[in-house]
């Protein structure tokens, strides 16, 4: 199993441009979530959806938007990109139940310049 | 809302001390407790898991305990190795659908 795969691993936007984080799932989770990672703040919920075609906000949400028309995907989109924004992005995946917990992605970092 | 504490870091021990990272929690319900790691470069990973009063979650000679009267989960081990360097988040659930994460300690150890 691929586990939880994002992509890119990397990218540099500069403020106002768009793009879109990927995030896919093999494990036919239910629940998905991205995350942003910044120094001395821990990982902060941006938005989350425990199914398809359900989604809903985290603590961080503003800037960013998703959609969840599978089970297996989860895309992240930065509609303008400002600094701010420049962070690590996690991907996370869940079903209840399992003794494992959550599924994290390898992780994108992401630089606005 | 709920919320987590973490002690901050970073924690810089020897090989073979003994590691204690304190993690106290805010919840309105009966959260589910995590720990969980992210070595250098890497994403999470679950380290050990406690769902209800009492429990003891335990991994990789790491334990910790959840204790509702303190609202604490602090996490332990005997004796670190420098493998063992890397950031440690405490984390809770209440309904599943989404983690609440402390802000993370690092934890470095020294041959």
């Amino acid at each position: 199993n691929a586990g939880v795969t994002q992509t890119p691993k990397f990218q540099v936007l500069k403020t106002g441009q768009s793009m879109t984080l990927q995030c896919a799932q093999d494990m036919n989770h239910e629940y998905m979530s991205w995350y942003r990672q910044d120094p001395g703040m821990g990982l902060r919920l941006i938005h989350y959806s425990v199914g398809a075609g359900i989604t809903d906000q985290g603590e961080v949400p503003n800037g960013y938007n998703v959609s969840r028309s599978t089970t297996e995907d989860f895309p992240l989109r930065l509609l303008s990109a400002a600094p701010s924004q420049t962070s690590v992005y996690f991907c996370a995946s869940y079903t209840p139940g399992e003794a494992y917990g959550y599924t994290f992605g390898s992780g994108t970092r992401l630089t606005v310049v | 809302g709920d919320s987590v504490t973490q002690m901050e870091g970073p924690v810089t021990l020897s090989e073979e001390a003994f590691l204690t990272i304190n993690c106290t929690y805010t919840a309105t319900g009966y959260p589910s407790l995590f720990w969980y790691v992210q070595y250098p470069g890497e994403g999470l990973q679950l380290l050990l898991k406690a769902t209800k009063a009492d429990d003891k979650g335990s991994n990789k000679g790491f334990e910790a305990t959840y204790r509702k009267e303190t609202t604490s989960f602090h996490l332990e081990k005997g004796s670190v190795q420098v493998s063992d360097s890397a950031v440690y988040f405490c984390a809770l659930s209440e309904l599943s659908d989404k983690l609440i994460f402390g802000t993370g300690t690092r934890l470095q150890v020294f041959p």
